[in-house]
């Protein structure tokens, strides 16, 4: 089955850029599907950040969009999440996940990644 | 955009029912049927529960049942079990290739 891993710096200081990479097992990305970021500060609820389609078309968060970048590497079977100019904010788990979507809609994350926190500190 | 608005907790004993509400705006939960339920054990991925308002994944119990009704969703859990305390997230498409969580409902067994 699908699985997904999440992988990257733990520690992030402020105004410079979080870089994290969500590598795919069970499946290849460049057979289809869209794949995402989702986010939680400690002690609080989710926040959609963006998705990718194989072929790289993007969808994020309006509220991000101006500092986020979504990548696809299909030769390593990864996706990668950019956040610049971070700030304390920006301190939370991140997870990756599947995600069933198209360009007229996203319904939902299955299966997710488990999760890695990165501390936004100087 | 806003974010969802779940209560922030519920609860309810072993055998009993609980219903937690998702309560969003003509242009999410009102007018799409993709709303989502996810369950959160501490320090866990979410794992989802219930999709297109009403489906159930493969391997997720059929205590587990979704619903809407005008701008509400809503999720009940049947027969309450101890390894049903988790909190739970609401989540629906809300045009324009954009996504709305909710804020999060603990759910306590008594």
């Amino acid at each position: 089955q699908v699985q997904l891993q999440e992988s990257g710096p733990g520690l992030v200081k402020p105004s410079e850029t979080l870089s994290l990479i969500c590598t795919v097992s069970g499946y290849s990305i460049g057979s289809g599907y869209y794949w995402g970021w989702i986010r939680q500060p400690p002690g609080k609820g989710l926040e959609w950040i963006g998705n990718i389609h194989h072929t790289g078309v993007t969808d994020y968060n309006p509220s991000l969009k101006s500092r986020v970048t979504i990548l696809v590497d299909r030769s390593e079977n990864q996706f990668s999440l950019n956040v610049m100019s971070v700030t304390a904010a920006d301190t939370a788990v991140y997870y990756c996940a599947k995600v069933r979507a198209d360009r007229t809609m996203i319904d939902y994350f299955d299966p997710w990644g488990q999760g890695t926190l990165v501390t936004v500190s100087s | 955009q806003s974010a969802l608005t779940q209560p922030p907790s519920a609860s309810g004993s072993p055998g009993q029912s609980v219903t937690i509400s998702c309560t969003g705006t003509s242009s999410d939960v009102g007018i799409y049927n993709y709303v989502s339920w996810y369950q959160q054990h501490p320090g866990k991925a979410p794992k989802l529960m219930i999709y297109d308002v009403t489906r159930r994944p493969s391997g997720v119990p059929d205590r587990f049942s979704g619903s809407k009704s005008g701008n509400t969703a809503s999720l009940t859990v049947s027969g309450l079990q101890a390894e049903d305390e988790a909190d739970y997230y609401c989540s629906s498409y809300a045009g324009g290739n954009n996504l709305v969580f909710g804020g999060g409902t603990k759910v306590t067994v008594l």
